[in-house]
């Protein structure tokens, strides 16, 4: 079975510092790794995705992801964060071979404040 | 949001009826999805669709029900046998179910049922 954490609730900080949110998978193949973002009363944002290739993705709005085999992580990150970063952030994994309808397993969500 | 519309925005029903949320999409997307989120649960896949005339079960679909007629709409009906039915409904959709589609998902439906 296939699983998701993000250890953290919220994530505060000032704007103009990094933004790190974190993300640690299960899966029993090679992972599927998605995040997203969802503001106030909205769906959600697709911001980038890990299928491959290189383990740093980066994704919309200047946001990256490293994926970390070794640790299972997938780590969000911003460099210097926005007022308007502040939403509610979903990690999502799917699992290889592929999983029935493309199915996702997502994070319980972080909620990010960053203040002015 | 894409080209996923969700209606009505906000749902208010009484206990024992049931209601039916609409979700069409414009992307010619294969796959379709329903998912509930409740706060700090993220989210929760009720039933999803690879085609038309086919669904499936996902992780909570008891007291739902869906049909798929069509390519563009997906429709979620939410049963009086559904026992906590309050809950902010979202549905996606995904141009396939190969492995590396990401969902699209429309902007949501708060039911809310007294």
């Amino acid at each position: 079975a296939q699983s998701v954490a993000q250890p953290e609730d919220q994530v505060k900080v000032a704007e103009g510092n990094p933004l790190t949110v974190k993300c640690t998978y299960s899966v029993s193949g090679n992972p599927y790794l998605f995040w997203y973002v969802q503001y106030p009363n909205r769906g959600l944002q697709f911001l980038l995705k890990y299928i491959t290739g290189d383990n740093l993705v980066k994704g919309s709005y200047g946001f990256e992801a490293e994926f970390n085999k070794s640790q299972t992580s997938f780590h969000l990150k911003k460099p210097s964060a926005l007022v308007s970063d502040s939403a509610l952030y979903f990690c999502a994994v799917r699992d290889r071979p592929k999983a029935a309808g493309n199915k996702l397993t997502f994070g319980g969500g972080t909620r990010v404040l960053v203040k002015p | 949001d894409g080209g996923i519309t969700q209606s009505p925005k906000y749902l208010f029903r009484k206990e024992g009826q049931n209601v039916t949320l609409s979700c069409e999409q414009n992307l010619n997307h294969d796959a379709m999805y329903w998912y509930r989120q409740d706060p700090g649960q993220g989210l929760r896949l009720i039933y999803y669709s690879q085609i038309v005339n086919d669904f499936q079960k996902g992780d909570i679909a008891e007291g739902y029900s869906v049909s798929r007629e069509k390519k563009e709409s997906f429709p979620l009906t939410v049963t009086s046998a559904q026992k906590n039915p309050t809950a902010f409904y979202l549905c996606a959709s995904s141009l396939g179910t190969g492995a590396d589609y990401e969902q699209y998902f429309g902007p949501g439906t708060r039911l809310t049922v007294t």
